[in-house]
């Protein structure tokens, strides 16, 4: 069965440090998405970004950056020089076809509070 | 714009008093889903559906009924709330639930807020 770990619960940091969010998974899947949403505190939930099994290219987006590693199964998200607006509950999520239809399996956050 | 709208957003219930959360998308997606989101357990699957008139128990569905007469319309149905009910409700949508290479993820909504008392 799929799973997805976040093993922190809550992370505390002074603005400006950088700070990495743990994602491990589990499946039996070849072929599978993960991705990252971003809950600010006003509860909507926002993409981040997607990526595929076959693409374990590290990807950067502004002060953002991801680690996919299929060795370890993990999916590691790091925020650079971080900033209040940062502050949010972060999920990890995992794509496969259990049973022969998608399900997506997300992880049970991590809330980041980065103070001022 | 292209949206998944929720209603309501905030809702406080009695136990036991019939409730229906609207979920209506205006992408043409085929599939839908619900999911709850409860402190220290994430998001869980509650129902979804691949199709008009094609729907499925998630992780949780016990306490909660689904319809999908529509393509563009998904409610979510509680007969008779129960305290352990009290939750955040997200409805999702997105392309197709076998398309493997162009799946951008879900679309979501705003979230509903429920509290039975």
């Amino acid at each position: 069965a799929q799973k997805v770990t976040q093993a922190q619960t809550e992370i505390s940091v002074v603005e400006k440090e950088d700070v990495t969010l743990d994602c491990v998974y589990e499946t039996r899947d070849t072929t599978y998405y993960l991705f990252w949403y971003k809950q600010p505190p006003s509860g909507e939930l926002v993409f981040l970004i997607r990526r595929n099994s076959f693409d374990e290219q590290n990807e950067i987006s502004g002060r953002y950056s991801w680690n996919f590693q299929k060795s370890t199964s993990s999916f590691n998200f790091t925020i650079t020089a971080s900033q209040v607006v940062d502050s949010a509950v972060y999920f990890c999520a995992l794509r496969d076809y259990s049973g022969g239809y998608q399900k997506v399996t997300f992880g049970t956050g991590t809330k980041l509070q980065v103070i001022p | 714009e292209a949206q998944v709208t929720q209603n309501p957003r905030y809702l406080i219930t009695v136990t036991g008093k019939k409730l229906t959360v609207t979920c209506s998308q205006n992408m043409n997606h085929e599939y839908m889903s619900w999911y709850r989101q409860d402190p220290g357990l994430g998001l869980r699957q509650i129902y979804y559906s691949m199709n008009v008139e094609v729907t499925d128990k998630g992780d949780v569905p016990e306490g909660y009924k689904v319809s999908r007469k529509e393509k563009r319309n998904f409610p979510l149905i509680l007969e008779s709330p129960s305290p352990n009910q009290t939750s955040l409700y997200f409805c999702a949508s997105s392309f197709s639930a076998r398309d493997s290479e162009d799946w951008y993820g879900y679309t979501f909504g705003s979230g509903t807020r429920l509290t039975v008392v």
